[in-house]
């Protein structure tokens, strides 16, 4: 069972040009969950999608980011016209529905993808 | 709004030693979910080990272990025998358990292992 997987890995852009990230949950998982961790810091949450639904977007910045997850593929994280302070690692993980979850809800991590902005 | 405090950035310890790292949390919920994560250089997010609030036993794996204090809202992570392969960035994070799925995360310490 292949895990979270988040492509592409690396990605260079410069200022004012439009990134796109993507995940692709675990089998059978239905929510998703996007983090950010900017240099020298810890995950700081952004979003958390279930299929074709935003549940919170509370983390998220108001203008040039958007997410999604729809009914088929992966969740895409959208960062429009972007800042040399977008430069980050950018984490996707994934947990099970909730009629399957544990006490735990588990998310299981992606390996991130490292944003450059030049 | 929670929030997750690592105060200490960096720590190091001798190869077989004990390490113990420091995690405190701000929260008015009775019922949450506390958990270390380790992130290798690979930046990878593993999950080490994870404690439920209304549990007063302390988890326990292999040779991880808490020291969890509900009153004082601390939640610290014992590392027994270190190993090489224990050189990490460790973060402590914090998740409701009812409502707010997000993990709320600490700054991070940085473990180094002295050969």
């Amino acid at each position: 069972n292949a895990g979270v997987m988040q492509n592409p890995r690396h990605l260079v852009r410069r200022r004012g040009q439009e990134a796109r990230l993507r995940c692709s949950p675990m089998k059978g998982h239905s929510h998703v969950y996007w983090y950010r961790q900017l240099p020298e810091e810890g995950l700081k949450f952004m979003v958390y999608l279930q299929k074709e639904n935003i549940i919170d977007e509370s983390g998220m910045p108001k203008e040039r980011f958007s997410a999604e997850f729809p009914k088929e593929g992966p969740s895409i994280l959208r960062i429009q016209q972007v800042v040399r302070g977008d430069s980050a690692a950018y984490f996707c993980a994934s947990s099970p529905p909730n009629f399957r979850q544990g006490p735990y809800n588990e998310q299981f991590f992606g390996p991130g993808t490292r944003l450059t902005v030049l | 709004a929670q929030t997750v405090t690592q105060s200490q950035p960096e720590m190091s310890v001798q190869e077989a030693e004990t390490v113990t790292l420091s995690c405190t949390y701000d929260t008015s919920e009775s019922d949450y979910y506390l958990f270390w994560y380790k992130q290798p250089p690979s930046r990878q997010m593993i999950l080490v080990i994870r404690q439920e609030a209304y549990k007063q036993q302390n988890a326990t794996e292999n040779r991880f272990s808490v020291n969890f204090q509900k009153a004082a809202k601390s939640f610290s992570l014992k590392i027994s025998d270190s190993q090489l392969g224990d050189a990490a960035m460790y973060f402590c994070a914090y998740r409701s358990a009812e409502g707010a799925q997000k993990l709320v995360f600490g700054q991070g310490t940085r473990l180094t292992i002295n050969p």
